[in-house]
């Protein structure tokens, strides 16, 4: 199976700042690849498909890039809410995968 | 207002079994693709399984090949994870969600955009 090396498994940042999370995998998953935000007791949203496409009602500060093996979600000015745990799933080959998540923490 | 709703989930020990449903509303559910994912008690998300929408394709994680099966009431617009042989690694709350595009669409993402609440399910003797 596909293995999804998502990085960093933490991060500290304020309010304001620009975080960027990577996500490689083990394989060309050409642009197949989503990005959720999870909150504590909650289920995923997904935030970016296909690579980089922001998913409808999601804010313009969200961004994501890539395509391959190397991905990345950029959130340019962090936002209260947007503390939260982060997922990739690569979308293409079977079984599907998720990276092992990236907690984004208030500094 | 497009719903996933699943149920199911409970206690249940080791060898014994247990099947989840997920009850789907506000969308044409026999278009779609549908998924499940877990989540372990403190751990990441890891995706199940997924069906077809005409419930003739059906694909599974290595770790719940042979004892998990998914399947699809589409007249009922409904989902299911008939859950056999469980061990306390199968420990988990159990989302359903739906795929983003249904396959009419010109283009089609695999992406999961509607998820229910999760159900959880517990293996312990």
């Amino acid at each position: 199976a596909i293995q999804m090396t998502q990085s960093p498994s933490s991060l500290s940042a304020s309010v304001g700042d620009r975080v960027t999370i990577t996500c490689r995998a083990s394989q060309d998953i050409r642009n197949d690849l989503g990005w959720y935000q999870q909150k504590a007791g909650k289920a995923p949203k997904l935030l970016i498909y296909a690579a980089s496409t922001l998913q409808s009602g999601v804010p313009s500060r969200f961004s994501g890039s890539g395509s391959g093996t190397d991905f990345t979600l950029t959130i340019s000015s962090l936002q209260p809410e947007d503390f939260a745990t982060y997922y990739c799933l690569q979308d293409l080959h079977y079984p599907r995968v998720f990276g092992q998540g990236t907690k984004l923490e208030i500094k | 207002e497009v719903q996933v709703v699943e149920s199911g989930g409970g206690l249940v020990q080791p060898g014994g079994s247990l099947r989840l449903s997920c009850a789907t509303s506000g969308f044409t559910f026999s278009n779609y693709w549908m998924t499940w994912v877990r989540q372990a008690p403190g751990r990441g998300l890891e995706w199940v399984a997924n069906i077809k929408e005409d419930g003739n394709l059906k694909y599974y994680v290595d770790s719940v090949k042979g004892r998990f099966t998914i399947s699809r009431d589409n007249p009922n617009n409904s989902l299911f994870l008939q859950m056999n042989s469980l061990t306390v690694e199968d420990t988990a709350v159990y989302f359903c969600a739906r795929d983003l595009t249904p396959t009419t669409s010109g283009v089609f993402y695999d992406a999961l955009d509607v998820w229910g609440q999760g159900t959880k399910v517990t293996v312990s003797s």
